[in-house]
Order: C-alpha cells, then structure tokens, then sequence
C-alpha cells in the first residue's frame, strides 16, 4: 500500500525557517517524481515544487522559488522542503504528493497519491 | 484568482446528474495540456478522481466522468449520493508559467 507521511510542521515567525519531510514507503520511491502541494485554510490548493525521480529536475512555483529549496534522499524513502523566510502568506497544510507522468496530447504530469498533510503556521 | 476557472459551488438532490467546469486558456487546457481531477473529503487529503481528462483509477465507480473540449473540462456525476459531498479540484500545466495550476475548487452539495 503507497503511503506517505508528512512532518516538520509547526508555528514559526515572520522570516523564520522551517523543514518538512515526507516519509514514503509501499513503492519504489527512486522511480518516481514528487511534488508538495499546500492548501491556505479555507483555500483552494496551489503547487509549490517539483522533483525528478533523480534530483536532476527541479521546479519552483514563483512564490516560493528564492526561499524554499526541495530535495529528497532516495536511500531513505525520503522527500523535503526547506522553507526560509516565511511570510504569513505560507500558513497552509503542505501535501507530498506522488506524481505520475501522462503521455497525453502533451506530456503533462498528474498526482495519484497524497500524504494527510502537515500544518504550518506562520504567526508572531 | 485561480489560472483554470471552476463555478464554486453546485448541488443537486440524490440520484440527480451534475456537473463541474473547469475553464482554462491558450496556455494550459487550450495548449493541449490534459486535465485532472480530484476529490476532497472535509479534512481530508485530495484523492485522484479522472486522469488524462477521462480516465478513472482503479475504485472510481463509473457513474463519476470527465471530458475536455478546447479549453475546458468537466466533471461529471450521475446518481448523486450523500458521500459525493466534496470539494472538487482540476488539474493540467500551464506553459507560460512554467508550472502545475488547479482550479479554485468546487464544493458540491448533495441537497
């Protein structure tokens, strides 16, 4: 069974720093591509980073990119976003989500499993 | 606002049909890029509902579809029931920006 569990969130000020993780297991996680996906509370969700199965892709959403970096460790199962200079604006629920490539009309990729999500707060 | 355009809220009465618009632009829906779909439970993680615009994954009952026509995409149910009482999200890639858009999300009511 594909699993996916979400840590590291937590309150943090203005301009702190904080870092997720995403423990995957129930598949062979080196042969896939990962995303995170947030949700604001109340909100609908947007796309913060991409990453190849081997590191050498790697994409930001505009309002991230700059202050967070991801990265995974393929030797432990293992995916993370490194989160600097929050801003209120980044309070949300982060998701890791596995990401399936779909040879459509255009290659495009779509998710096909979620973790529950961990919260982060950003709040003086 | 959101780069794929959803109506924010439908409802419909048990065993009733509705539907979900998803409208996008030259860059994304209308570029060719397919659209996806996704369900999500109050408090919960979204959970892939329609892939390549149609298809559903394994545990999907056929009564939930989807169709793309230039830029838009819709998502349908037939047969309403209480337990469709969601939030619905599409899904595709847009070129100018380089990245993955979802729509605003649809909360559908099962009146």
């Amino acid at each position: 069974e594909v699993q996916l569990v979400e840590s590291g969130g937590g309150l943090v000020q203005p301009g702190g720093s904080l870092r997720l993780s995403c423990a995957a297991s129930g598949f062979t996680f080196s042969s896939y591509s990962m995303n995170w996906v947030r949700q604001a509370p109340g909100k609908g969700l947007e796309w913060v980073s991409y990453i190849s199965s081997s590191s050498s892709t790697i994409y930001y959403a505009d309002s991230v990119k700059g202050r967070f970096t991801i990265s995974r460790d393929n030797a432990k199962n293992s995916l993370y976003l490194q989160m600097n200079s929050l801003r209120a604006e980044d309070t949300a629920v982060y998701y890791c989500a596995r990401t399936i490539l779909w040879f459509g009309e255009l290659l495009s990729y779509y998710f096909d499993y979620w973790g529950q999500g961990t919260l982060v707060t950003v709040s003086s | 606002q959101s780069v794929l355009t959803q109506p924010p809220s439908v409802s419909g009465a048990p065993g009733q049909r509705v539907t979900i618009s998803c409208t996008g632009s030259s860059s994304n829906i209308g570029a060719g890029y397919d659209v996806h779909w996704y369900q999500q439970l109050p408090g919960t993680a979204p959970k892939l509902l329609i892939y390549g615009n149609i298809n559903r994954p394994s545990g999907v009952p056929d009564r939930i579809s989807g169709s793309k026509s230039g830029t838009s995409a819709s998502l349908a149910i037939t047969g309403l029931q209480a337990e469709d009482e969601a939030n619905y999200y599409c899904q595709s890639y847009d070129s100018s920006l380089s990245g993955w858009v979802f729509g605003g999300g649809t909360k559908l009511t099962v009146l």
